[in-house]
């Protein structure tokens, strides 16, 4: 079974520049994750996706950040116009639909991340 | 809110045993992941308790008592391999859409010296 797809794995920058991230979840996988793992931090979720809705986006900076997965598959995460704190890597991450699940485990799968560093 | 502490970093010798512990204090309890981290790498999933007691996995188990909010893990026979971090994360209580969410800790930076 291929896993989570992600690209690009680099990405270097200049403040006030604007990127883009694309994610492939496990065929299969409804619930999709983007985190921000700053250096010498755990993943912070972002937003999560179940199908092509939004769950949860509470902790999106939505000034600046922007995420759609418009056809329920693969998503992209946006940022506009980049600071120099947004250096971290943003992992992907997919789960089976929640309710057809095992809902006592919906183990989290991720992908590889893409480091983005902000000069 | 959600607060989750582990150690910030462990060292250990090969073949020893070691022990990573994650107190918790969150806002309802529906289980509780270990994942492991190599460097530039993404987590991987270790082991998941939503009851008391301990699971085992091989070379690694993983203990929770929900009353007192504190899991560890375990792992036995440390290989170099091991040297990594490692995230202990917890789930809120299911109540819908968005309760899968995961809330991680800071990472447990696991080295293992010869």
């Amino acid at each position: 079974e291929a896993g989570v797809a992600q690209s690009p794995r680099y990405k270097i920058i200049e403040k006030r520049q604007s990127v883009a991230f694309w994610c492939n979840p496990i065929s299969g996988h409804a619930t999709l994750y983007w985190y921000q793992q700053i250096l010498g931090q755990g993943p912070k979720l972002l937003i999560q996706f179940q199908n092509n809705g939004v769950v949860d986006d509470s902790q999106l900076p939505k000034d600046r950040f922007s995420a759609e997965r418009l056809k329920g598959v693969d998503s992209t995460l946006k940022i506009q116009p980049a600071k120099l704190e947004d250096s971290a890597v943003y992992l992907c991450a997919s789960s089976l639909d929640v309710l057809l699940g095992d809902r006592g485990q919906e183990t989290q799968y991720f992908g590889p991340g893409t480091r983005l560093l902000v000069l | 809110g959600q607060n989750i502490d582990q150690p910030t970093e462990m060292t250990a010798t090969e073949g020893a045993i070691v022990q990573i512990n994650c107190t918790y204090q969150t806002s309802g309890f529906n289980g509780l992941f270990w994942y492991q981290q190599h460097a530039g790498e993404a987590p991987t999933f270790l082991s998941y308790n939503v009851l008391d007691g301990l699971e085992e996995k091989g070379r690694f188990s993983s203990f929770l008592s929900r009353s007192k909010g504190y899991s560890y893990l375990l792992l036995k026979e440390l290989q170099m391999k091991d040297s990594a971090s490692y995230l202990c994360a917890v789930r809120p209580s299911y109540s819908g859409a968005g309760s899968y969410q995961l809330t991680f800790g800071k990472g447990t930076k696991l080295s293992v010296i010869p």
